[in-house]
């Protein structure tokens, strides 16, 4: 337990659906970040929010939207996905540069 | 060629054995960090350095910033050790992942 909490754990969904995902942290950390683990692949990086403010998009197609309301919470909003969007998607949160993780939402796009 | 590669991709021990996995990269950097990653998914930060030297309990992590190098070591191993180790690089306005070294240490 790290105290990044995501939700769902598990996700299917066709390729018309919307769905989000959702990341949780009370550990008073100011950053937050989304990842994405394909199989076989390197981790990449998503997003960054720096107290709230969203500081690093890495050429992330528009189908992802994240959303940070407040700093303790972190969504990513899902529509239109392609197949090849299934992968693991983890959450981190940090405050002085060592980032905890969440358990990740395992995505799946039928 | 990916700027961040770790040697070896996959790694068997006998319990108690010392374990090295090696990190270089090709970009310049503000911090590194060795994480670690269970089957199912999870992952858990082990370090982060920018310099030197750190050890906690019976994992050491070191840095050399010239030659753009840092080893994870892991001293009389075991078998709860078995996991992916992932070295990852933070840029200036990014972070570079290595593909992982996956470990299996046998009782």
């Amino acid at each position: 337990e790290t105290g990044v909490t995501q939700t769902p754990r598990h996700l299917v969904m066709g390729m018309t659906n919307k769905k989000s995902l959702k990341c949780e942290q009370h550990l008073g950390h100011n950053a937050m970040y989304w990842y994405k683990q394909s199989a076989k692949k390197p981790l990449e990086l998503m997003f960054v929010y720096n107290f709230k403010e969203q500081t690093e998009n890495n050429s992330v197609p528009s189908r992802f939207s994240p959303e940070c309301p407040n700093s303790s919470h972190l969504f990513l909003h899902l529509h239109t996905l392609q197949p090849e969007d299934s992968a693991l998607y983890l959450c981190a949160s940090s405050l002085r540069g060592t980032q905890y993780f969440g358990p990740g939402t395992r995505l799946t796009v039928l | 060629k990916n700027e961040v590669e770790q040697s070896p991709q996959n790694l068997t021990a006998q319990e108690g054995e010392f374990i090295t996995i090696n990190c270089s990269y090709s970009v310049g950097i503000s911090a590194l960090h060795w994480l670690q990653q269970h089957p199912g998914g999870g992952i858990v930060s082990l370090f982060m350095l920018s310099s030197g030297k750190k050890k906690h309990g019976r994992l050491i992590a070191t840095i050399n910033i010239q030659e753009k190098h840092s080893s994870l070591h892991i001293t009389a191993s075991h078998p709860r050790d078995s996991a992916v180790y992932i070295c990852a690089v933070r840029l200036s306005d990014d972070m570079r992942f290595g593909a992982g070294t996956r470990l299996t240490v046998k009782p």
